[in-house]
């Protein structure tokens, strides 16, 4: 069964202080591997697509690594507009081919 | 339009009585897809439409709960005989198509049954 696991639930930086948030998951045949930002009371705000091992996106002060088991969120410098929930999601190949499976998320704060 | 709309925004409701829940997609999008969430958790997978068919509704949680989207564009989701624990966040996002591509999410509807 597909499954996806963020940690850690919840990281408190301060301003500019550089970090990784981790997606571990497991999938029948990855067709995709997504981020999304998701702000208090609102809907998730698409970031990023990975579709193969080794392939790199980079928006901001974002960047998406991505490996056979897992995906990085690397966060360089973060200001404090860029404290929300983050959340991967995966679709696989499998019988369930049209599932988009959500991680529990990563509460990120940025403290000015 | 401009992005994927839902109705109501929220809604209360006592338990037994059914709810019917709407989603506007962007006109264009093909997919639609149904997720639950709850506080602090990611969205749950529902069901989905590809245009007016739906494919996959294996994460409705009962025979209470089903989808339509007669038309290939607005669809609605119904509980019927609602329950406490149907209390969520109900969201709707739609895709320009199935194969690992963006979701588009809305507001969601918040339901909550005393």
């Amino acid at each position: 069964e597909d499954q996806v696991t963020q940690s850690p639930e919840a990281l408190r930086l301060q301003e500019g202080e550089s970090s990784s948030l981790n997606c571990s998951y497991t999938v029948s045949g990855l067709r995709g591997l997504f981020w999304y930002r998701q702000d208090p009371g609102k809907g998730p705000e698409f970031l990023f697509t990975l579709y193969s091992a080794g392939e790199e996106k980079e928006k901001e002060r974002l960047k998406a690594t991505l490996t056979k088991k897992e995906s990085f969120l690397h966060i360089t410098a973060p200001k404090p507009e860029d404290s929300a929930t983050y959340l991967c999601a995966v679709q696989g190949r499998g019988s369930s081919a049209s599932k988009i499976i959500f991680g529990s998320g990563t509460r990120l704060s940025i403290r000015p | 339009g401009a992005g994927v709309s839902q109705s109501p925004r929220y809604k209360v409701t006592k338990r037994g009585q059914d709810v019917t829940l709407r989603c506007d997609p962007i006109s264009s999008h093909a997919t639609l897809y149904w997720y639950q969430q709850a506080l602090g958790q990611g969205p749950e997978f529902l069901t989905y439409f590809n245009y007016e068919a739906q494919p996959d509704k294996s994460g409705l949680p009962s025979d209470r709960f089903s989808a339509e989207r007669p038309e290939g564009s607005i669809s609605t989701l119904t509980i019927q005989r609602t329950e406490q624990r149907d209390s969520a966040m109900y969201r709707c996002a739609s895709s320009p198509r199935i194969e690992a591509h963006e979701q588009f999410f809305g507001p969601g509807t918040r339901l909550t049954v005393l």
